[in-house]
């Protein structure tokens, strides 16, 4: 079956823009998950949804970043005023329920000139 | 992601030989661990898990093992095959985060498979 999916595959933007990432889980899956995944590093984790409310975003840098998922499907990473430190490979991943394995997507590489 | 090879600890070995694979986790009270698999360009690609309730775990050609006294665990990959290079990650689910199950990633080992 399909999937994580994620698009843009490759976001280039200026400093001071606002950008929208889109992860599609696979289907039935409750969990959702985005990580970031800056240069030679190991993925972080930024925020957790279970169906529709984010259940923890603790991870999320700060005020400019932000995450939803109304109808407990889709889900939209949205960064205000990027800037350059925000450029990274944004990835989502999903699991059937939160104690089961993370499946990832392909990532957005997002860079912020 | 591209060009994680550049500060990652590396690890070459010969096609057809076994590669070990060594992670030292953080938490003591940490109780589920995965690897992944990432290529370049892709995301990171589940291989195997554990709980801490085990000591050892069996995959297709790979092997996970526990050691909780040290907090160190291992990826034993069989008969290494040039599709077996990537960027391998361990991950410890983070025992306070509740009910989210939120990754805590190592660094990553580089595994370079020589024809």
């Amino acid at each position: 079956g399909a999937g994580v999916s994620q698009t843009p595959s490759n976001k280039v933007t200026e400093k001071g823009k606002y950008v929208e990432l889109r992860c599609d889980p696979i289907s039935g899956h409750t969990a959702l998950y985005w990580y970031r995944q800056s240069l030679g590093q190991g993925p972080e984790f930024l925020i957790y949804f279970q169906g529709t409310g984010a259940a923890d975003d603790s991870g999320l840098p700060n005020d400019r970043f932000f995450a939803v998922r109304p109808e407990g499907s889709v889900s939209t990473l949205k960064i205000q005023r990027t800037e350059r430190g925000d450029s990274a490979v944004y990835l989502c991943a999903s699991s059937l329920k939160p104690t089961d394995t993370q499946y990832f997507g392909p990532g957005t590489r997002l860079t912020v000139l | 992601g591209e060009s994680v090879g550049l500060h990652l600890p590396t690890l070459s070995v010969q096609e057809g030989d076994n590669s070990i694979i060594n992670c030292a986790y953080s938490n003591s009270a940490s109780d589920y661990f995965i690897w992944y698999k990432q290529e370049s360009g892709k995301g990171p690609q589940f291989i195997i898990d554990i709980r801490s309730n085990m000591d050892k775990r069996q995959g297709q050609r790979v092997t996970v093992l526990l050691n909780k006294t040290v907090k160190h665990l291992s990826l034993q990959i069989a008969a290494t095959q040039p599709g077996d290079s990537a960027v391998y990650f361990c991950a410890e689910s983070d025992p306070y985060g509740g009910a989210t199950n939120k990754l805590i990633f190592g660094t990553g080992t580089l595994l370079a498979v020589q024809p």
